[in-house]
């Protein structure tokens, strides 16, 4: 069965930090994999996909980036953290022919200070 | 853009009442995926739905894919103190696979 991790669960990182958020996948290949973002108000923001290794579409303009280095790994990134980048960050992954339904990692929340 | 509107946004129920929500779009889906989130959690996949006029159930929650495709309904009967949580729906049309969600329906149930 699949399975989805997120690393770490709980940040709290200074104002203009650097940051580095994991995400990997087991027991899929060639997954779809969606980094979002959910902030206090509950609705989830889409921020990046990619459709395989090496292709990141952006969703919005922002202070972050995303990679995926590996198959089954999927990276998010900032060079220097603002205030308003505080929030829970969920991975998800799909099938990727067709993009089927996603399933969600167990999220990371990250405070910025 | 695509928009998804999600009622009601919150419920304060007592236990045992049957519960229901539903969600609109301004646009056509042929996907319905309903989510369950809990506190500090990821979102958990309760029912998908693939085809226009399709009714589901998985055990007290039933969802339906409205006929004009524009809309979903999720229906928990006998509601019990572990359904508390955040519900999300979602839809999915053919451009590129991406979820569209809404902004969720908080469920608060009384013992």
């Amino acid at each position: 069965s699949q399975t989805i991790h997120q690393w770490p669960a709980t940040l709290v990182q200074p104002v203009g930090s650097p940051l580095s958020l994991e995400c990997t996948v087991e027991g899929t290949s060639n997954p779809n994999l969606y980094w979002y973002r959910q902030a206090a108000g509950r609705g989830l923001q889409l921020l990046f996909y990619s459709v395989g290794i090496g292709q990141i579409s952006s969703e919005v303009p922002q202070n972050l980036s995303a990679s995926r280095p590996q198959d089954r790994q999927f990276i998010l990134s900032s060079k220097k953290l603002l205030l308003s980048d505080s929030g829970f960050y969920l991975c998800a992954w799909s099938s990727s022919h067709p993009a089927g339904t996603q399933y969600f990692g167990p999220g990371t929340r990250l405070t910025v200070l | 853009g695509q928009q998804l509107n999600q009622s009601p946004q919150s419920m304060f129920i007592q236990e045992g009442e049957d519960v229901s929500m539903n969600c609109t779009s301004s646009s056509i889906f042929n996907t319905w995926l309903w989510y369950k989130q809990d506190p500090g959690e990821g979102p958990v996949l309760l029912i998908a739905l693939y085809k226009a006029g399709e009714l589901t159930s998985n055990g007290r929650l039933t969802a339906q894919f409205g006929i004009t495709r524009k809309d979903s309904f999720l229906n928990i009967s006998a509601s019990i103190p572990s359904d508390v949580g955040i519900y999300f729906c979602a839809g999915r049309n053919n451009q590129g696979g991406k979820l569209i969600f809404g902004q969720g329906t908080e469920l608060s149930v009384k013992p």
